[in-house]
């Protein structure tokens, strides 16, 4: 079973909808992120936390918000979509060492119409 | 200036040849550096991670840090088409919050 999943894989919404994406991990590590990763941009850190109680903005936080439900899940919403948020959304995990070696989920493909 | 910078590419390499990928950053303070390999439509995943200057070795990957000159190098030996993807560099500042990512170089291996 993979380490980091992602659900839903794939995902087409229409603007204005409110939309969420979840994440989990049997990694056991205690900090988690959302990127999201557009052609030419690379990736971009949108909300990390480093703990359940724990919750931080990102590079481009606007227009997302995101809620830790236990140390092993991390969800990201959309409170009201809108096309130019239309993007490959990776989760990831990292130990929390200072090295800070991050494994990504799968991705969920997300089409803002 | 971006924190983190690579050559979008994409570079093109023989079968076997010796495939040189690079990245510059603009925080002295930068502590640790990646290199991650994402295949189309999929998640990235670690290669190489460097914390001191010089040559870190791991089979056919070398990766190589200057840190007076905010560079850092993946250099890959005998390159297969099984290494064509895209490369991403990713910088963290020691006790910082995130890591920064470049906007990653494509590579392809021609048979």
């Amino acid at each position: 079973d993979a380490d980091v999943t992602q659900t839903p894989r794939n995902r087409i919404t229409k603007t204005g909808k409110r939309i969420m994406l979840e994440c989990s991990q049997t990694k056991g590590h205690d900090r988690m992120y959302w990127y999201r990763q557009d052609p030419g941009l690379g990736l971009r850190l949108i909300y990390y936390s480093f703990d359940v109680k724990d919750i931080n903005k990102g590079e481009i936080s606007d227009g997302y918000s995101v809620s830790r439900q236990a140390q092993a899940k991390f969800s990201l919403s959309l409170e009201s979509a809108i096309p130019n948020q239309t993007a490959l959304y990776f989760c990831a995990t990292s130990l929390g060492t200072p090295q800070e070696t991050q494994y990504f989920g799968p991705g969920t493909r997300l089409l803002v119409l | 200036q971006k924190e983190v910078e690579q050559n979008s590419g994409p570079l093109s390499v023989p079968e076997g040849a010796i495939a040189s990928l690079n990245c510059t950053y603009s925080d002295r303070v930068s502590q640790s550096f990646f290199w991650y390999r994402q295949y189309s439509g999929k998640s990235p995943e670690l290669i190489m991670s460097i914390y001191s200057n010089g040559d870190k070795e791991d089979g056919r990957f070398t990766a190589q840090l200057n840190k007076a000159s905010q560079y850092v190098s993946l250099l890959i030996r005998d390159s297969q088409p099984s290494d064509s993807a895209t490369y991403l560099c990713a910088v963290n500042v020691y006790n910082n919050n995130d890591m920064r990512f470049g906007a990653g170089t494509r590579l392809t291996v021609k048979p």
